[in-house]
This record gives structure tokens, C-alpha cells and sequence, in this order.
């Protein structure tokens, strides 16, 4: 059964930079037919596609956070990353990672983690 | 960004009904479009992906269709763990965009 689970500080300040991990089990984040993905969901609100890293470190982001995120992925620990800078308040939400099939395989989210709250504030 | 807009953005039933939640895009995204239900305080977990293709494990009281533009999630009759929010979301392009979601709730 795979399984991922998100991990980093639950408290940021504005202006700086969000950093998570997402680890990954029972499957490996070096199979090609799965993209690594970010979601994110502000308390009470819907769902924010933030963008996904590929095994081979290629990566596609939402153009509306573009210039803030970078992901990053690291095969020996099964493990993919989000980092986002210059938080603000509207940045707060639950964070989740999520493996999105690729397109021969459905495309949708099958595995999601429990997703962790950040909250920016100072 | 392709929108999806969902209608109702909620509902009252009651266990047994038969419940439709429609989901529109403003274009045509062939039948690229998945159905997630979410409870409070958890992840979303897919029920529907490609239109129509029933998830690994979910009841079969759960179906959709529709392609193009126009998509609809079905539950044939209602039950106590179904009370949820549910939520569109198109695969056919980057950034893939949700509904803003259908509450779910007991009459």
C-alpha cells in the first residue's frame, strides 16, 4: 500500500520561505508513470493545484505562484520537496503531496498524505 | 486556466435519495475530469476518474459521465458515510484546476 506523508514546520513567518517534505512508501518516487504533486487547500475553501516534480526532476508549476515554488525530488530517499518564498498570509492552508498518475494510467490523484497545516504568521 | 463550476455548492438529502452533482468546464476538456470526495479533516480520496471509470474499491452507487464540457456525478442512493464534500477536477491541461466543491449534507 503506498503511503505518503508530509513534514515541515506547521508555523512561517511573512516573507519567508515554506519548506515541506513529502516521503514516500510502499512505492517509489523513481517510477515514470507517476508525477509527484503539491495541492494545497485554504482553511474552508476548495483545492490549489501547486505543481508536480517528475522522477527525473522536471517539474511544471501553477503560473499563478510561478516565480515562488520550487520542487525538487530525491530518489535515494524516496522523498520529493516544495519550497515556497516571500509567504504571505493567503499562503496558509493545508498542504498536501499526492502521486497523479500519468496520462495512460487515468491522470487523477490515487494516494494522497493527510495533508499538514501551515500557517503563516507572524 | 480551464474554470470548473460545480452547482449545487450544496444540497440536503436524506439517506436513500438519489443525489446529481453537475460539473461544468469552460471548455471542452474531452472527458478528462475526476470526482473526489472529501470528508473534514482529511485528504480527498478519488471515486471517479476519466468521466466514468469507477475507482478500485468504490461502491458502485457511485457513477459519472458526461464529456466535453458537461460532467455529472451520481449516487443512486444515499448513505450515512456518503455526507461529504465532493469536488471536480480536470486532467486535460496544466494547472488542474477543482471545483469549488458540493456539500453534501443530512436532511
Amino acid at each position: 500500500q503506498v503511503q505518503l506523508q508530509e513534514s515541515g514546520p506547521g508555523l512561517v513567518k511573512p516573507s519567508e520561505t515554506l519548506s515541506l517534505t513529502c516521503t514516500v512508501s510502499g512505492g517509489s518516487v523513481s517510477s515514470g508513470y507517476f508525477y509527484w504533486t503539491w495541492i494545497r487547500q485554504p482553511p474552508g475553501k476548495g483545492l490549489e493545484w501547486i505543481g508536480y516534480v517528475y522522477y527525473s526532476g522536471s517539474t511544471t508549476y501553477n503560473p499563478s505562484l510561478n516565480s515562488r515554488v520550487i520542487m525538487s525530488i530525491d530518489t535515494s530517499k524516496n522523498q520529493f520537496s516544495l519550497k515556497m518564498t516571500s509567504v504571505t498570509a493567503a499562503d496558509t492552508a493545508v498542504y498536501y503531496c499526492a502521486r497523479e498518475r500519468g496520462r495512460d494510467y487515468g491522470d487523477y490523484f490515487d494516494y494522497w498524505g493527510q495533508g499538514t497545516l501551515v500557517t503563516v504568521s507572524s | 486556466d480551464i474554470q470548473m463550476t460545480q452547482s449545487p455548492s450544496s444540497l440536503s438529502a436524506s439517506v436513500g435519495d438519489r443525489v446529481t452533482i453537475t460539473c461544468r468546464a469552460s471548455q471542452n476538456i474531452r472527458r478528462f475530469l475526476n470526482w473526489y470526495q472529501q470528508k473534514p479533516g482529511k485528504a480527498p480520496k478519488v471515486l471517479i476518474y476519466a468521466a466514468s471509470s469507477l475507482q478500485s474499491g468504490v461502491p458502485s452507487r457511485f457513477s459519472g459521465s458526461g464529456s466535453g464540457t458537461d460532467f455529472t456525478l451520481t449516487i443512486s442512493s444515499l448513505q450515512p458515510e456518503d455526507f461529504a464534500t465532493y469536488f471536480c477536477q480536470q486532467s486535460y491541461s496544466h494547472p488542474g484546476t477543482f471545483g469549488q466543491g458540493t456539500r453534501v449534507e443530512i436532511k
